[in-house]
């Protein structure tokens, strides 16, 4: 297996655009997650998908983050509008039964 | 609500000796796993080690143990003969099942030579 991919692996924006960034989970894994990083939060858990259904999205900040899991192979994160303070690193992580999480590569959003 | 703290922002130690990170939970489950994590420069994370609650056994990878205390709930890790590629940022971590993997917020470790 590929491990999980993500992409874009960096993304620049202005104020405003829609940003979407796509997962694509270890085949089998069935927990998938949405992490971002930043120096001064650290790595924040922003939603939780069981079995392709959000279990936990207590740690999206705003309205304007949704995350979606149409599939057991696909995750989107949309922000609408991108604001300068969410720029950080976005990584997708997926596990099995609560095993170590995989990680993605991570996507470095600038919002500009 | 499961928490883990690393109490550790930044730590340096030189080339070839022995480092110790800090990690503690909490928790009111019984079983439940803990997990290192390495992130280099290039961002990319690494697992290090797992441990799974229901073993007393403290779990080994080659240079990297942990001293895993239940009743406390601490979860050290150790890097033996530490080397240059062992800079990077490290994240302890918490999972159980059917429920999140929860992150500290990390130590900066810097090997020098």
């Amino acid at each position: 297996d590929a491990g999980v991919i993500q992409s874009p692996r960096h993304e620049v924006t202005e104020m405003g655009q829609e940003v979407t960034l796509r997962c694509k989970p270890i085949s089998g894994h069935d927990y998938l997650f949405w992490y971002r990083q930043t120096m001064m939060r650290g790595l924040e858990l922003l939603i939780y998908f069981n079995n392709n259904v959000p279990i936990d999205d207590s740690g999206m900040p705003e309205d304007r983050f949704s995350a979606k899991m149409p599939n057991a192979s696909f995750s989107t994160l949309k922000i609408q509008p991108s604001e300068p303070r969410d720029s950080a690193v976005y990584f997708c992580a997926s596990s099995l039964e609560q095993g170590e999480a995989f990680f993605g590569q991570g996507t470095r959003l600038t919002v500009v | 609500a499961q928490t883990v703290t690393q109490s550790q922002p930044e730590m340096s130690v030189q080339e070839a000796e022995t480092v110790t990170l800090s990690c503690t939970y909490d928790t009111s489950e019984s079983n439940y796993y803990l997990f290192w994590y390495k992130q280099p420069p290039s961002r990319q994370m690494i697992l290090v080690i797992r441990q799974e609650a229901y073993k007393q056994q403290n779990a080994t990878e080659n240079r990297f143990s942990v001293n895993f205390q239940k009743a406390a709930k601490s979860f050290s890790l150790k890097i033996s003969d530490s080397q240059l590629g062992d800079t990077a940022m490290y994240f302890c971590a918490y999972g159980n099942r059917d429920d999140k993997i929860i992150f500290g917020k990390g130590t900066r470790l810097h090997i020098l030579p």
